[in-house]
Order: C-alpha cells, then sequence, then structure tokens
C-alpha cells in the first residue's frame, strides 16, 4: 500500500544554516507529493506540491522536487529563519489512482528548531 | 474569511464519559476527515465522508464515531471504548474529484483532549 517515510528528527539548525528534510515515498504509478508545515499549536498549512515527475514545487524559499527514479521528494531551503521552526510533514495522494477521494498518507513528521 | 473551525480548543474527558468534537467548514468542501495526531507518530485518519450521509472508516475508526447530516459539519464523537484518547485532533476538509492540483486538504486549528 501508499506509505511515506521521512527523516526523524528532531533538526536543530543555527539561522541561515542550510536545511534538508528527506522524504521517500512508496505508490503505484505517480502520486501527487506534498509537504505540510505544522507551527506549534496549530493545524497544518500546506507548504508545497508537487503533481508529477520532475515538477519543483516551491513556496516561502522552500523547495521540494519529484524524483520519480528515486521515488523521492524532499525538502530544502538554502537560508532558514528562526520563523521556520515548526513540524513538517511528507505526504502523498491517493487521487487517481483507483480514487476519486485524495486520501492523504502522511510521514511521521519532522520537528525543526533553528537558533538566532 | 472562509475556513474550517474545530472547538472546542480543549477539552477533558472523565472516564466513562462520550465527548464530541466540532468541526464545520465554510469552503463548500465536499470531503472532510478526521485526524488523530500524537507525539512522532504523524497523522492517522480515523473517518472520512465524501458526501453528506455518508462516511467511512478510516485506520484507527474504534472507539470513534461521526455523523454527516451537513455538507458544512463533521461532528467526531470520543466514546468510552476508546481507551486511550489523549491526542491532538485534526479536522480537514478538501474537493474531491477533479485535477490533482485542486485536491488539496484544509485544515482546522485542532482540538486537544485529555482524560482526567
Amino acid at each position: 500500500g501508499d506509505s511515506v517515510t521521512q527523516m526523524e528528527g528532531p533538526v536543530t539548525l543555527s539561522e541561515e544554516a542550510f536545511l534538508t528534510i528527506n522524504c521517500t515515498y512508496t505508490a503505484t504509478g505517480y502520486p501527487s507529493l506534498f509537504w505540510y508545515v505544522q507551527y506549534p499549536g496549530e493545524g497544518l498549512q500546506l507548504l508545497l506540491k508537487a503533481t508529477k515527475a520532475d515538477d519543483k514545487g516551491s513556496n516561502k524559499g522552500f523547495e521540494a522536487t519529484y524524483r520519480k527514479e528515486t521515488t523521492s521528494f524532499h525538502l530544502e531551503k538554502g537560508s532558514v529563519q528562526v520563523s521556520d521552526s515548526a513540524v513538517y510533514f511528507c505526504a502523498l495522494s491517493d487521487l487517481g489512482r483507483g480514487s476519486t477521494l485524495g486520501r492523504l498518507y502522511f510521514g511521521r513528521g519532522t520537528q525543526l528548531t533553528v537558533w538566532p | 474569511d472562509g475556513g474550517i473551525t474545530q472547538s472546542p480548543k480543549y477539552l477533558f474527558r472523565k472516564e466513562g464519559q462520550n465527548v464530541t468534537l466540532s468541526c464545520e467548514q465554510n469552503l463548500n468542501h465536499d470531503a472532510m476527515y478526521w485526524y488523530r495526531q500524537d507525539p512522532g507518530q504523524g497523522l492517522r485518519l480515523i473517518y472520512y465522508s465524501q458526501i453528506v450521509n455518508d462516511f467511512q472508516k478510516g485506520d484507527i475508526a474504534e472507539g470513534y464515531s461521526v455523523s454527516r447530516e451537513k455538507k458544512e459539519s463533521f461532528p467526531l464523537t470520543v466514546t468510552s471504548a476508546q481507551k486511550n484518547p489523549t491526542a491532538f485532533y485534526l479536522c480537514a476538509s478538501s474537493n474531491t474529484g477533479g485535477p490533482s492540483f485542486k485536491n488539496i486538504q484544509y485544515f482546522g486549528a485542532g482540538t486537544r483532549l485529555s482524560v482526567l
């Protein structure tokens, strides 16, 4: 079945450091891929998405490229800020692969803490 | 403003008591979801509903019940049969079908449930 494996945290970085959070997936076909972010005490917000192979999603300085050959969707940011401290979730959707719902399968989340 | 409203923000349950978490959306979405979030375990799907008067069990439905009498509302009841209810509960909604780039789940701010 569909599943997502995320790099385990926590990840602690200094401000302006480079960030990579690894995400790999298991699924048939070409699932849509997402990164969601959760700030303390809040719900999840969509950060970026990619719907086909080689697509690059980007938002707020974060990027992730859909790599079909390695079944990966790693999240990167060139220079993190204290305000980026949050939990990041990688997810895939089953929409269009035998489903009209678009159920999301989430990774376990990676806690990022950025120090000034 | 369109969005998803969850209430209450904090909820306490006594032994043997049923409690109901509210979720309302004004995004005109057909699909609604309930997730449970425990530390280090990501999000697990409890129930989902694609249309009014229809809902399906997710991965951890035991000890929970839902109803979908209106498009806007999808309340979750945590019954006394749920022996470990302490968690953060998140409600989400989305469109169904259509192109995958439109199938984004939007989340409420969550309800934190604790056992007295």
